[in-house]
């Protein structure tokens, strides 16, 4: 069964410190995807980024960047320069792709970080 | 392009009433899916659509949550008779051709769901 483990339930700082987020999650497939999304108080879940099991090269996006690394099942995003409106709670999710077509492939999420950005 | 469509955002309820709620995916998505999110928890996968077939409805509370897709376009999903632990946010999302696999799912707003 698949799982994911976010341990950090609440981070504080101070704005234009660098945050990371940690993901680490359980699979038996060898084909997978892993997601960031992120939920703003008016409650909609925002896509940030999608990784699938064969590419481990890191990401950038401006402020964001995103270390996968199979060899700890870890999926951690850090946000760099950190600011007000990155307040939210930020999910890390899975899908066991199925390649066969019309296989089941709902996400699996973790329990959230809740990100508290401070002025 | 308009984003996933939800209706009602609120709907306050008693015990053992019904409740249904409305989803329109992204034009052109063929799968749908409808999480549950109780607070301060990630969102629970109830119910996956393929156009207008189920995929995956492991996770569905069957003896009172029903769920439709009939023209494989948008969705509805039941709760009846409702019980106190179904308040939640219901979110619905949609991706697009799953030839690839693992495609990116869009969240709509979501209904949140207040029975008392």
């Amino acid at each position: 069964a698949q799982k994911v483990t976010q341990a950090q339930t609440e981070i504080s700082v101070v704005e234009k410190e660098d945050v990371t987020l940690d993901c680490v999650y359980e699979t038996r497939d060898t084909t997978y995807y892993l997601f960031w999304y992120k939920q703003p108080p008016s409650g909609e879940l925002v896509f940030l980024i999608r990784r699938n099991s064969f590419d481990e090269q890191n990401e950038i996006s401006g402020r964001y960047s995103w270390n996968f690394q199979k060899s700890t099942s870890s999926f951690n995003f850090t946000i760099t320069a950190s600011q007000v409106v990155d307040s939210a709670v930020y999910f890390c999710a899975l899908s066991e792709a199925q390649y066969s077509g019309g296989g089941a492939d709902g996400l699996t999420f973790g329990k959230g970080t809740h990100l508290i950005i401070q002025p | 392009e308009a984003g996933v469509a939800q209706s009602p955002r609120y709907k306050i309820i008693e015990k053992r009433q019904s409740v249904a709620f409305w989803c329109n995916p992204i034009s052109g998505h063929a799968t749908l899916y409808w999480y549950q999110q109780i607070l301060g928890q990630g969102p629970k996968l109830l119910i996956q659509f393929q156009n207008n077939g189920v995929v995956d409805d492991s996770q569905l509370p069957k003896d009172r949550f029903s769920a439709e897709r009939l023209k494989g376009v948008d969705s509805t999903l039941k709760i009846q008779p409702a019980k106190l632990e179904d308040s939640a946010v219901y979110l619905c999302a949609s991706s697009s051709n799953r030839l690839a696999g693992g495609e990116t799912q869009y969240f709509g707003p979501g209904t949140r769901l207040l029975v008392l």
